[in-house]
């Protein structure tokens, strides 16, 4: 089983800011199959980034993901007042599919 | 447009048999090489991916869930549901469904349903 582990767990930031999530891979699963999730209270999670670093269709291109083997990034250039919520990366190559832990962006 | 629709009892007694189901709407759940999932998320916790059937009725599950999970596909209804069986506390959670080509990204979510176990 992969395990992601994600940091920091909390992120204060304000409106205008950068903002960069790491995610990193227990092992190199050898794949391009990792994704972002955005998730608010009370829905579900909304993919963002799939395949690395391909934006899913509505995401604005604020948000952008990158990496390789073991280590990758969310960068959201530019926070907005709706980007404060949790984000999950998630492996979703061979079962079973795994998740980090999160992290949330709170406003500073 | 696909949407996916949860369904269920929101309480269950411990030691009982949690039952879902997810409706599916927009596009027929036999047509397409498409994978049937359900994941679950406890308060305040990460997302856990709990298994799925493929449509020819193939399933896979999770490991840690493997013993106490059954998915079923049910055509003439467009639905596939998840029993597990011998609920704890710990069961507890909002249940999501979730639908995808075999290593497309998870973009067709259910709303999710909260089962909360206890007596």
């Amino acid at each position: 089983e992969i395990v992601l582990t994600q940091s920091p767990g909390t992120l204060s930031l304000s409106p205008g800011e950068r903002a960069t999530l790491s995610c990193r891979a227990s092992q190199d699963f050898g794949s391009p199959y990792l994704a972002w999730f955005q998730q608010k209270p009370g829905q579900a999670p909304r993919l963002l980034i799939y395949d690395i670093s391909s934006r899913a269709a509505g995401i604005p291109d604020r948000f952008s993901g990158s990496g390789s083997g073991t280590d990758f990034t969310l960068t959201i250039s530019r926070l907005e007042p709706a980007d404060f919520a949790v984000y999950y990366c998630q492996h979703y190559s061979s079962p079973p599919i795994t998740f980090g832990q999160g992290t949330r962006l709170e406003i500073k | 447009q696909v949407q996916l629709q949860e369904s269920g009892p929101g309480l269950v007694k411990p030691s009982q048999t949690l039952s879902l189901t997810c409706t599916v709407s927009g596009a027929s759940i036999s047509s397409g090489n498409y994978y049937l999932n359900w994941f679950r998320q406890p308060a305040g916790k990460e997302l856990e991916w709990i298994g799925r059937i493929h449509t020819d009725g193939s399933a896979r599950y999770n490991p840690s869930l493997a013993s106490r999970v059954t998915m079923s596909i049910h055509t003439s209804e467009n639905q596939f549901s998840l029993k597990l069986n011998s609920v704890t506390a710990a069961d507890t959670a909002v249940y999501y469904c979730a639908r995808r080509k075999y290593l497309d990204p998870f973009d067709q979510w259910g709303q999710g349903t909260l089962v909360t176990v206890s007596s």
